[in-house]
């Protein structure tokens, strides 16, 4: 069945360091990818999202790309605040899927410090 | 305005009780879901419903059962319940069931079975 594999964290970084945080899929098809985040206490919120290969999704600073070669949609930030500080989320959603189910990767917790 | 609410915030029970969690959303949605976080943070669908109908139902015991008494509210019943049942519940809208319909999140209802 189709799947979503993310880098397991913690991730632990100082203010305005890179981040990358890796997110590789297995489907059937041809996906949309999302990237949701959520900060502590709160639900998910969408984040970014690209529907087709070579997209680039980006929101807050944040960007992803859809690379079909390589099945992946690794997302980035080149200078990260403590605001930051969440669990991100990266799932997939097949064009024809019944329901528009969202499968979801098992997350990545980042924490950064000032 | 919350665009998805949810009630409890917070449900503590004993093992073997039946509770039930709520769910609304006021952005005229036509398709709802439930999804279940465990310990772990890993994410999963349970349920969805388009226009009070069930669409996806993805081998959840029948010990839960969602009932969507219209469009705008999707509840869910859980009897019997067991210590594995505790997780944080998530409820979700989103337009309909296209892949460019975005999913929202609520903010969660933490289960804690005893």
């Amino acid at each position: 069945g189709d799947s979503v594999t993310q880098m397991e964290g913690p991730v632990t970084l100082s203010e305005e360091a890179f981040l990358t945080i890796n997110c590789t899929y297995t489907a059937t098809g041809y996906p949309s990818l999302f990237w949701y985040v959520q900060y502590p206490g709160e639900g998910l919120q969408l984040l970014l999202k690209a529907t087709k290969a070579d997209d680039k999704g980006s929101n807050k600073g944040f960007e992803a790309t859809y690379r079909k070669e390589t099945t992946s949609f690794h997302l980035e930030k080149g200078s990260v605040q403590v605001s930051d500080s969440a669990v991100y989320f990266c799932a997939l959603r097949m064009i024809k899927a019944a329901g528009n189910k969202l499968t979801f990767g098992g997350g990545t917790r980042v924490l950064v410090k000032p | 305005d919350t665009a998805v609410s949810q009630t409890p915030k917070y449900l503590v029970t004993q093992m073997g009780n039946d509770k039930s969690i709520k769910c609304e959303q006021n952005l005229g949605h036509d398709t709802m879901y439930w999804y279940k976080q465990d310990s772990k943070k890993f994410l999963k669908i349970m349920f969805s419903y388009n226009n009070k109908e069930l669409i996806i139902n993805e081998t959840v015991p029948n010990r839960f059962s969602p009932k969507s008494p219209d469009k705008a509210h999707l509840n869910l019943h859980i009897n019997s319940l067991e210590l594995g049942d505790s997780a944080v519940y998530f409820c979700a809208s989103s337009q309909g069931v296209q892949s460019t319909d975005t999913q929202y999140f609520g903010p969660g209802t933490r289960l804690t079975v005893l």
